[in-house]
């Protein structure tokens, strides 16, 4: 069974700190890695990873795959309050459909 | 302009009884999805459909029946609901891996 997991849980900094988050799999027939942000509704798209070693950047977000050890990493810097979400990894696996299979989450909270 | 809508965004209602949530999305992607995630915000696959026909189907009770008149509709039908049927119900679209949501329907049995 495909196994995505997440860390840490949860994790409370304050404004203006970079945080790390982390998220490792176990799949069958890798296709791609993706992480979403879910505030209070839906969860919104953030990247997609397909390759090892290539940074995808969108402003204070980046995130980076390694294919060879099955994990990925998200980064923000100069995290800010609007930043306080939960964020979620998922990976695409599986030949012929484009199903997710998601971590638990990671609930980060910035307070000012 | 919605991608993904949902109704109702809220349904209360009481065990056993027989509901419906509809989804549309806007978008023009083939394949729709339906998510439920949990109190613990565990987001889980239930169906998937591509142009109308079923292509992922987890272990999910045979209460839960999806139906898509067509490939910009998916609704959930839920039969006899359970006090642990209470959740929200994402649906999300896609034409590859990337996925968008709906904004969710929280379901409370009671």
């Amino acid at each position: 069974e495909d196994k995505v997991v997440q860390s840490p849980l949860s994790l409370v900094v304050h404004e203006g700190d970079t945080v790390t988050l982390n998220c490792s799999y176990e799949v069958t027939n890798f296709r791609s890695l993706l992480w979403y942000k879910q505030e209070k509704k839906a969860p919104t798209f953030l990247f997609m990873l397909t390759s090892s070693g290539i940074e995808k950047k969108s402003g204070r977000l980046s995130s980076i795959l390694d294919k060879k050890e099955l994990f990925s990493i998200l980064n923000i810097t100069a995290t800010q309050t609007g930043d306080s979400a939960i964020y979620l990894c998922a990976v695409n696996s599986g030949a012929g459909s484009y199903q997710l299979t998601f971590g638990k989450g990671t609930k980060l909270s910035v307070i000012p | 302009d919605t991608a993904v809508s949902q109704t109702p965004k809220y349904l209360v209602t009481q065990m056993g009884n027989d509901k419906s949530i509809k989804c549309e999305q806007n978008l023009g992607h083939d394949t729709m999805y339906w998510y439920k995630q949990d109190s613990k915000k565990f987001l889980k696959i239930m169906f998937s459909y591509n142009n109308k026909e079923l292509i992922i189907n987890e272990t999910v009770p045979n209460r839960f029946s999806p139906k898509s008149p067509d490939k910009a509709h998916l609704n959930l039908h839920i039969n006899s609901l359970e006090l642990g049927d209470s959740a929200v119900y994402f649906c999300a679209s896609s034409q590859w891996a990337e996925q968008y949501f709906g904004p969710g329907t929280r379901l409370t049995v009671t």
